[in-house]
């Protein structure tokens, strides 16, 4: 049972364009969501989270979107930087604490 | 903020020995460490929840006794895996909580077995 998907694979963008990252999930008892950046052969690093009693959070070119009606957030990053290419991944925390990772994004963000 | 050390970050080893990996929390103790590992283009797959003094809650379908993990301090837990085989070879991660909602990694651990 996948309580977090993320259904798109991968992602190209534009440098200096906007990247919209998608996450959905199925557990109405999730009250908090994360966004991790990773690496090829790196530990993920944490990007931005977001608490469901928000709908939106801000951090610099990271913004994250939160629609519980619809179980969905979205992470948004602009402008686009070619250093930004990694794959994202959606996380929330289940009721033991463990993290329900999605299946990640490959971002491509192209000069 | 919170640093997690994941130690050695690449390994090559015999198919039949076992390897050690450990994962320590750097300014913070943690009572709870998670281990991940990675298969080529795939997500995270969590193996186990390590709890300091008490037994890991490993997973479905991961091998506890090819897998054994240990949390003897509030910094420190190990994933130690035994006979090794090819099939082992992946990237480990593990993981580190250190508040309600903090969860910091380590760099990951690169094992080849040949």
């Amino acid at each position: 049972d996948q309580q977090v998907k993320q259904n798109s694979p991968s992602l190209s963008v534009q440098e200096g364009r906007i990247s919209i990252l998608n996450c959905d999930y199925t557990n109405s008892m999730f009250d908090y969501f994360l966004w991790y950046k990773k690496y090829p052969a790196e530990g993920p690093t944490f990007l931005i989270s977001i608490s469901s009693i928000k709908d939106k959070n801000e951090d610099g070119r990271f913004t994250v979107f939160l629609n519980k009606s619809a179980k969905h957030l979205s992470l948004h990053i602009v402008p686009s930087q070619p250093g930004d290419s990694a794959v994202y991944f959606c996380a929330a925390p289940g009721n033991t604490g463990k993290l329900i990772f999605g299946q990640g994004t490959t971002l491509q963000v192209k000069p | 903020g919170a640093v997690v050390s994941q130690h050695p970050s690449r390994v090559i080893c015999k198919s039949g020995t076992s390897v050690k990996i450990e994962c320590r929390s750097l300014d913070f103790q943690a009572t709870t460490m998670f281990w991940y590992r990675q298969f080529p283009k795939k997500s995270l797959m969590l193996m186990a929840t390590s709890n300091e003094g008490s037994k890991a809650t490993y997973e479905q379908g991961v091998e506890k006794d090819k897998f054994l993990i240990n949390h003897a301090s509030l910094t420190l837990s190990t994933l130690t895996v035994t006979s090794a085989h090819p099939e082992d070879s992946s990237f480990y991660i593990c993981s580190a909580r250190d508040l309600p909602y903090g969860y910091t990694f380590g760099s990951g651990t690169r094992l080849t077995v040949v």
